[in-house]
C-alpha cells in the first residue's frame, strides 16, 4: 500500500499566529500533493496542487500569500496557515497521487484547525 | 471546468440496497472515483471506474457510463456502519487534479 501521514491531527491556535501542517509520503515518493479544505457537513475542496520543486498551482479564490505550500522533497509537502483567523477554521487534507494501481490518490488523516 | 453532482443525502434500511447516483462535466476525463468518508476522518478509497461497465467488489458495486457522464455506486446488504458520507470525485488525463462532488450523506436505519 501507500502511506500517507499528515500532522497535527489537531490544532487550535489563538488569531493572528500562523500554523503549519506537514504531509509526508512514508513508503512512495510523491511527486505532486494536493490540498483540500472541508467545511462541516460539505466536500473536499481543492486548495491547492503541490508538485515537487516548483511553486504550487492555486484554484481560484484561494489566496497564495494566506496559504504557503512547499513541497520541497519529493516525500513532504508542508501548508502554512499565515494569521489565521477565526474563518479559517476548517479541516485540512493532504493527498499525494501514486501511480500504479487504481487508488491513485492516498490521504493524509486530516488536520482539525480551530482558531480563536 | 468540472461540475459534479450528487444528492445530499439518502436514507435506507438495514439489509436493504442503496443506488447512490453521481452525474459529472468535465474536460480530460480519465476516470471516477468513489469514496466513503465518515465525520471527521479521511476518505477511504472504494472504487476506481475508467472503462464503461460495472464493476463489483464484495458488497459495493460502481458503475459508469463515460457518454452520459454518469456513474453509481450500489451498496448491497446495508449494515449501520455503512452510514457515512460517500464522495464521487474524476481526476483528468494526467492524474494531476482530482475533483471531488459534494457528498451524499446515508443514513442506514434499523
Amino acid at each position: 500500500g501507500a502511506v500517507v501521514s499528515q500532522h497535527p491531527s489537531r490544532v487550535i491556535c489563538k488569531s493572528g499566529t500562523s500554523v503549519k501542517i506537514e504531509c509526508r509520503s512514508l513508503d512512495f515518493q510523491a511527486t505532486t500533493m494536493f490540498w483540500y479544505r472541508q467545511f462541516p457537513k460539505q466536500s473536499l475542496m481543492l486548495m491547492a496542487t503541490s508538485n515537487e520543486g516548483s511553486k504550487a498551482t492555486y484554484e481560484q479564490g484561494v489566496e497564495k500569500d494566506k496559504f504557503l505550500i512547499n513541497h520541497a522533497s519529493l516525500t513532504l509537502s508542508t501548508l502554512t496557515v499565515t494569521s489565521a483567523h477565526p474563518e479559517d477554521s476548517s479541516f485540512y487534507i493532504c493527498s499525494a497521487s501514486k501511480t500504479g494501481g487504481k487508488e491513485k490518490l492516498f490521504f493524509g488523516s486530516g488536520t482539525q484547525l480551530s482558531v480563536l | 471546468g468540472q461540475n459534479i453532482d450528487q444528492p445530499t443525502e439518502m436514507t435506507a434500511t438495514e439489509g436493504a440496497i442503496v443506488q447512490i447516483n453521481c452525474t459529472y462535466q468535465t474536460s480530460g476525463f480519465n476516470g471516477l472515483f468513489w469514496y466513503q468518508q465518515h465525520a471527521g476522518e479521511a476518505p477511504t478509497f472504494l472504487s476506481y471506474n475508467v472503462l464503461d461497465g460495472l464493476e463489483e467488489k464484495g458488497r459495493f458495486s460502481s458503475f459508469l457510463s463515460r457518454s452520459k457522464g454518469y456513474s453509481y455506486l450500489l451498496l448491497k446488504e446495508l449494515q449501520m456502519k455503512d452510514s457515512a458520507s460517500y464522495l464521487c470525485a474524476v481526476t483528468n488525463s494526467n492524474f494531476n487534479k482530482f475533483y471531488f462532488g459534494s457528498g451524499t450523506k446515508l443514513n442506514v436505519k434499523p
